[in-house]
Formats: C-alpha cells, sequence, structure tokens
C-alpha cells in the first residue's frame, strides 16, 4: 500500500505552547489529507480535511484558529495546536487518499501536554 | 451526514476459528468501505476495501461482503491467529472529496 509518514510520533509540550505535526506522502500526491483525534479505546473523529493550496475545512465543533491546518504541496500536511492544554492531549492521525488505492493512515502522534 | 454503526464492540474468539464483524451505514451515497486494524499506539492499517460495485472481495484470511440494499458490510477472518488480535474498525465515504466516517471500532480478542 501507500506510505503516508507521521512526525513526531510522540510529543510532550508544556501548556500554553504549539507544536506542529507533519504529515507526508511518500510515493504519492495527496491533494487531500484529512487530520483525525483518537481518545483512548475511542474511535477516529474527522477534524478537517486540508485542501493543498487552499484553506481547511473544519467539522463542527473543531476551532480553526486552535487547530491550524496547512497543506503547502503535494506530499505535506501540518496540523499545529496553538496554545496547547492540557486537554488537548490526545493521538491524533492523519491520512491521504490515493487515486484509487484506497485511503492510508500516518503512524499517528501522541500529543501529551502538561 | 453518514453515520456508521459497528457490531460487536468487543470479540473473542477461538485461534482457529473465524470473526465476523458487521457494520451498517446511513448515507446511500457512500460508495466505499475500508477496513482497518489498529494496533495500540499505532495508526490504523488498511486490510481491505471494497467499492459498491462489487458485493464481495476476497484476500487471502480476509473477505469482505457488501449489501447496497440493506446498507451493511462485513468483515470475514478465517483462521485466525494471535496476531490477528487488534482494534478493527470500518468506514464508509462517499465519491468526493470526504473523510472517512469510521465505527466505533471492534476489540477482536484471539484466544490460544
Amino acid at each position: 500500500g501507500a506510505v503516508v509518514s507521521q512526525h513526531p510520533s510522540w510529543v510532550i509540550c508544556k501548556s500554553g505552547t504549539s507544536v506542529k505535526i507533519e504529515c507526508r506522502s511518500l510515493d504519492f500526491q495527496a491533494t487531500t489529507m484529512f487530520w483525525y483525534r483518537q481518545f483512548p479505546k475511542q474511535s477516529l473523529m474527522l477534524m478537517a480535511t486540508s485542501n493543498e493550496g487552499s484553506k481547511a475545512t473544519y467539522e463542527q465543533g473543531v476551532e480553526k484558529d486552535k487547530f491550524l491546518i496547512n497543506h503547502a504541496s503535494l506530499t505535506l500536511s501540518t496540523l499545529t495546536v496553538t496554545s496547547a492544554h492540557p486537554e488537548d492531549s490526545s493521538f491524533y492521525i492523519c491520512s491521504a487518499r490515493t487515486g484509487g488505492r484506497g485511503t492510508f493512515f500516518g503512524q499517528g502522534t501522541r500529543l501529551t501536554v502538561v | 451526514g453518514e453515520n456508521v454503526e459497528q457490531h460487536p464492540s468487543t470479540l473473542s474468539v477461538q485461534e482457529g476459528d473465524s470473526a465476523v464483524i458487521k457494520c451498517t451505514y446511513s448515507d446511500s451515497a457512500s460508495n466505499y468501505f475500508p477496513w482497518y486494524k489498529q494496533e495500540l499506539g499505532k495508526g490504523p492499517q488498511l486490510i481491505i476495501d471494497i467499492r459498491s460495485n462489487v458485493g464481495e472481495k476476497k484476500d487471502q484470511r480476509i473477505a469482505v461482503t457488501l449489501n447496497k440494499t440493506a446498507k451493511h458490510f462485513s468483515l470475514h477472518i478465517t483462521e485466525t491467529q494471535p496476531e490477528d488480535s487488534a482494534v478493527y474498525f470500518c468506514a464508509a465515504a462517499g465519491g468526493g472529496a470526504d473523510g472517512l466516517t469510521f465505527g466505533k471500532g471492534t476489540h477482536l480478542i484471539i484466544q490460544p
């Protein structure tokens, strides 16, 4: 299958700071990438759709000013959690849709805000 | 929007037996139905998918069936092995650029 690389795999940050998570499609171009959030023992919740060269589309209830998404190239989307607080601690996962081979996920990023 | 229901939430089977996980979806416009396996602390791994123009798809010990009329699809794992233990998610998506809508997941436990 296609390869989606997410970095970092885990990060610990202080409350009030910002954290950037990168999502790269390694062997294909992705005009659309998706960002999900997953709480322990729960399913994945779509946060936003990242569109190359345009603004991201956020799901209802997701603060766009808090979760900044940039999709500057066909192989890279970034999610920045701004002014992080302990309640933002979660597992964040990106995915990218290929031309016809399905949607593939990154390894996920475990964010802990202390 | 789309709503995906998945059952059971936990499934325990003896090694070597078969496991079946079922999902229903609400949006008749959905046309893509993937299944993912997620191990603890990792991202979901695509294991098989099916599109609405196909009723069944098989890949070695894994098969997926789709009933468009009833709006349900199922994952079948035969000859289960300990390494099959994980959380499995079904999902549905439409033909546009929408993201996947996931079921709540099934924790599959393979008993040795």
